[in-house]
């Protein structure tokens, strides 16, 4: 079975300060496709990147970067220079590919972040 | 645009009262999905559609009944609500994947629902 970890339930740093929120994930499949979004104290989830298996090339955009490594089985999201706004739950998901072809997200139990003015 | 939106916001009902969710997705979007969001828990898949007119079982299915008679909406029904099922419900869509890559999904603000 599928399983995404978080292992962090909570974080709280100091505005300008980096952090990395961990993601490990368990997965049969060769072919997948990790996920991670956004949940502001507002509720609703945002979508911030997509990273398939077999592209293993780190990814940034702006503050945000990703560093997917398979040998660890980790994919994990760093935010340089952290600001305020950027407190949210973070959740790390999985896609496994079902009947019919739709898209089954396994999410992981998210990590908290504050940051702190 | 409105992306997806789910209706009500807020409710409060009574162990075995029942009520249906709403979700309405005006992106055209082939895909639907129901999931609750319960503190520690993260989220966890309800049910699903793959297209108008079918539903699947996802993780969490029992106590729970889903429609989608029109691409647009899926329906969540709970016939006979118990406080287990006090939790955050947000609806989710995607388009189908048409080649490699694995859609994202695009969610709606959610439902608090309180079962006393």
């Amino acid at each position: 079975a599928q399983k995404v970890t978080q292992a962090q339930t909570e974080i709280s740093v100091v505005e300008k300060e980096d952090v990395t929120l961990d993601c490990v994930y368990e997965t049969r499949d060769t072919t997948y496709y990790l996920f991670w979004y956004k949940q502001p104290p507002s509720g609703e989830l945002v979508f911030l990147i997509r990273r398939n298996s077999f592209d293993e090339q780190n990814e940034i955009s702006g503050r945000y970067s990703w560093n997917f490594q398979k040998s660890t089985s980790s994919f994990n999201f760093t935010i340089t220079a952290s600001q305020v706004v950027d407190s949210a739950v973070y959740f790390c998901a999985l896609s496994e590919a079902v009947w019919g072809g739709s898209e089954k997200l396994v999410f992981g139990k998210g990590t908290k972040l504050t940051v702190n003015p | 645009n409105a992306g997806v939106t789910q209706t009500p916001k807020f409710r409060v009902l009574k162990t075995g009262q029942s009520m249906t969710l709403l979700c309405a997705q005006d992106m055209n979007h082939e895909y639907m999905y129901w999931y609750r969001q319960d503190p520690g828990m993260g989220l966890r898949l309800i049910h699903y559609s793959v297209g108008e007119g079918t539903t699947a079982k996802g993780e969490v299915p029992d106590g729970y009944n889903v429609s989608r008679l029109k691409k647009q909406n899926f329906l969540l029904g709970l016939e006979s609500a118990a406080p287990s099922q006090t939790s955050v419900y947000f609806c989710a869509s995607s388009y189908a994947r048409t080649g490699p890559t694995s859609p994202e999904q695009y969610f709606g603000p959610g439902t608090r629902l309180t079962v006393t």
